[in-house]
C-alpha cells in the first residue's frame, strides 16, 4: 500500500537545464497537486491535475513550467531552462476526489523532490 | 483574499512544556481545517483537521479547535516530546476557491530540548 511517490527525492541541474520530476499517486486516487516549498516559507500552491486534464494551473509560473497527468504513468512537472530561484522542494500530493462537496479530508503528500540549481 | 497566518517560530520548549502555536485564517464562504507536520527531510502528514465551526481535531496528543468567531484553528499540545520536533503547518482548503486547492501558512519550526 504505497503512499504518493516523488521521484527523484534530490535533482541538481545547471542553469539552463531541463528538470523533471516525478509523481504517482497513491492507488485509487486520480488527482494529483504540486506544490512548492521555498527555504523558510510554506508550501505555495502550483497546479491541480486530474488525469489527462489540468483543472487549475493558476499557481504556475507562466513560462518555463508545465505539468501533465497522463492517462497512463506518473504526473510529471517539468521546468525548462532552469534559474536559481527554482531551487526548492516541490511536492506532490494526491487524494480520490477533489472536490467532494465536503471536503473533510487532508492530501497525502510525497516525500518530496529536493531540486537545486547551480 | 484567502490565506493563513500562523505564528512565526522557531520555537523551543522543554520535554512536557505546553505547546501552542496560533494560526488564523482568511476565507471565503466554510473552510476544512488542517495542521500538517513535516518532519526534517520528509514530505507532510496530515496531524489533524476540522470540518465545521467548534469541531475539535485531536491525534498523537495534539488538539485544535475550530472557532469560526474568531477565525482561528490553534494548535495545542499539553506535554511536548522531543519526539515531537518538526515544522507545523496549518492550513484550509476552501470550498469557494480552486477546486482541492489547500492554503498553507508559513510554518512553525518546534524545537522541544530534553
Amino acid at each position: 500500500n504505497a503512499g504518493v511517490m516523488q521521484n527523484p527525492r534530490h535533482l541538481v541541474r545547471r542553469r539552463g537545464q531541463e528538470a523533471r520530476l516525478r509523481c504517482s499517486p497513491m492507488k485509487g486516487h486520480s488527482h494529483v497537486y504540486w506544490y512548492r516549498q521555498l527555504p523558510e516559507e510554506g508550501l505555495k500552491f502550483m497546479v491541480y491535475l486530474q488525469k489527462e486534464n489540468i483543472i487549475d494551473e493558476s499557481g504556475m509560473p507562466k513560462e518555463r513550467f508545465s505539468a501533465e497527468f497522463p492517462k497512463e504513468g506518473p504526473s510529471i512537472l517539468r521546468i525548462q531552462q532552469v534559474v536559481r530561484g527554482d531551487s526548492a522542494a516541490y511536492f506532490c500530493a494526491s487524494s480520490p476526489s477533489g472536490f467532494s462537496g465536503q471536503g473533510n479530508y487532508g492530501y497525502t503528500f510525497g516525500s518530496g523532490t529536493r531540486l537545486t540549481v547551480v | 483574499g484567502n490565506s493563513v497566518t500562523q505564528m512565526e517560530g522557531p520555537v523551543t520548549l522543554s520535554e512536557e512544556a505546553f505547546l501552542t502555536i496560533n494560526c488564523t485564517y482568511t476565507a471565503t464562504g466554510y473552510p476544512s481545517l488542517f495542521w500538517y507536520v513535516q518532519y526534517p527531510g520528509e514530505g507532510l502528514q496530515l496531524l489533524l483537521k476540522a470540518t465545521k465551526a467548534d469541531d475539535k481535531g485531536s491525534n498523537k496528543g495534539f488538539e485544535a479547535t475550530y472557532r469560526k468567531e474568531t477565525t482561528s484553528f490553534h494548535l495545542e499540545k499539553g506535554s511536548v516530546q522531543v519526539s515531537d520536533s518538526a515544522v507545523y503547518f496549518c492550513a484550509h482548503k476552501n470550498y469557494g476557491g480552486s477546486q482541492g486547492n489547500l492554503i498553507f501558512g508559513k510554518g512553525t519550526k518546534l524545537s522541544v530540548k530534553p
